[in-house]
């Protein structure tokens, strides 16, 4: 079956813009999360979705970063003027519930360069 | 100090070797130990996990964990070439959802 999408799969933006990315989860998927990824880093947490509540945001850097879910499917992280900092990969993943930690299956990522 | 500590690498070993990567934690709450694999563009593949301390086989891969060291490994067996990939361990305490994360270990398998 088809697997968590992203996109764009690359996104070059200019310091001060805002940028929207897309997660598509696995369907039938309740949890999601939104991860960072600089060079040469490990995985940075950002955001948890149960359905379309957000009960654990504490990893977002700042409040230029939002995101949101529509019901159990599309979410979309927004970075409002996009710092030069904010460049990495950013990673969605998706899992069938609660209860399984281990069962988080990751997209491929968008690459974001902030110039 | 990270919650989590992870030798960057690189590591070259030569193919059919056994491979030891390795991640110490800080976090004693932690209680679900997964390794991941990612290949270059890639997202993260699970690849092993671990509840609590002890030892899992699948395959090729072994995973320890030993809590009362907060030290957990992962061995590979007769590596391949196509093992060449960056390792991530990753942690999570019960009840908790997000995980936490090591730098990764950049390993190459050479033919």
């Amino acid at each position: 079956g088809a697997g968590v999408s992203q996109s764009p799969s690359n996104k070059v933006t200019e310091k001060g813009k805002d940028v929207e990315l897309r997660c598509d989860p696995i369907s039938g998927h309740t949890a999601l999360y939104w991860y960072r990824q600089r060079l040469g880093q490990g995985l940075e947490f950002l955001i948890y979705f149960q359905g379309n509540s957000a009960p654990d945001k504490s990893g977002l850097p700042s409040d230029r970063f939002s995101a949101e879910r529509t019901g159990e499917s599309v979410s979309t992280l927004t970075i409002q003027r996009t710092q030069q900092e904010d460049s990495a990969v950013y990673l969605c993943a998706s899992q069938p519930g609660r209860g399984k930690p281990y069962g988080q299956y990751f997209g491929p990522g968008t690459r974001l360069t902030v110039t | 100090q990270k919650e989590v500590e992870q030798d960057p690498g690189p590591l070259s070993v030569p193919e059919g070797a056994i491979v030891s990567l390795n991640c110490t934690y800080s976090n004693s709450a932690f209680q679900y130990f997964m390794w991941y694999r990612q290949y270059s563009r890639k997202g993260p593949e699970l690849l092993m996990y671990t509840y609590s301390s002890g030892n899992k086989e699948d395959g090729r891969f072994t995973a320890q964990v030993d809590k009362s060291s907060k030290y957990i490994s992962l061995f590979i067996r007769d590596s391949q070439p196509s093992d060449s990939a960056t390792y991530l361990c990753a942690m999570t305490g019960w009840g908790n959802e997000k995980l936490t994360f090591g730098t990764g270990t950049r390993l190459t398998i050479i033919p």
